[in-house]
């Protein structure tokens, strides 16, 4: 069975702390690939970065850094120095290499919600 | 490019009514789908399409009907709206593996929030 757990329902820091969002997969697949996607209040879902499941060098974009380690089954999500702007819902999720289809499944996703 | 384009942006049912949410990207994607959103949930794929004539069934496909007549488009139809088909729906596009490039990312529309009463 494919599964993505978030933890962490909603989590509320202040403006500039650092915050980390969890992301424990489960798969039996040995070539998959991880995703997390930003859902701002607007709604609309905003791609922030693939990852697949050979490659497990760490990531960092400007403030987001990203933590994949196969041997926790975890993917997790750093916002360093965090912004009023980063306040949102944040999803992961997984997609296994597999034939033509695309399918994603998604955690519950964690609502970040930055204090000025 | 627009993207994908989701109408309408609103909508609220009678239970029983039926109505169909359009879905339409330019971007000649092979792969579409169709997720519902609820609260503490996430979202799950209810019918997902590989290419034009070609669909199949996702997590939650019960009360939903799709077609794929082409490349462009992806209606999903409600047959009798029931209450537990309030959400908010978002249509994704995305290359399929087939294409031979390994850009699995999708693109999501902006939504449409469906109120069955």
């Amino acid at each position: 069975a494919q599964k993505v757990t978030q933890a962490q329902t909603e989590i509320s820091v202040v403006e500039k702390e650092d915050v980390t969002l969890d992301c424990v997969y489960e798969t039996r697949d040995t070539t998959y690939y991880l995703f997390w996607y930003k859902q701002p209040p607007s709604g609309e879902l905003v791609f922030l970065i693939r990852r697949n499941s050979f490659d497990e060098q760490n990531e960092i974009s400007g403030r987001y850094s990203w933590n994949f380690q196969k041997s926790t089954s975890s993917f997790n999500f750093t916002i360093t120095a965090s912004q009023v702007v980063d306040s949102a819902v944040y999803f992961c999720a997984l997609s296994t290499y597999g034939g033509a289809t695309n399918k994603l499944i998604f955690g519950t996703g964690t609502l970040l919600a930055v204090q000025p | 490019n627009a993207g994908v384009t989701q109408t309408p942006k609103f909508q609220v049912l009678k239970t029983g009514q039926s109505m169909t949410l359009q879905c339409a990207q330019d971007m000649n994607h092979e792969y579409m789908s169709w997720y519902r959103q609820d609260p503490g949930m996430g979202l799950r794929l209810i019918h997902y399409s590989v290419g034009a004539g070609i669909t199949d069934q996702g997590e939650v496909p019960n009360g939903y009907n799709v077609s794929r007549s082409t490349t462009e488009d992806f209606p999903l139809r409600l047959l009798s709206a029931a209450p537990s088909q309030t959400s908010v729906y978002f249509c994704a596009s995305s290359y399929s593996r087939t294409s031979g490039a390994p850009a699995y990312e999708q693109f999501f529309g902006p939504g449409t929030r469906l109120t069955v009463l």
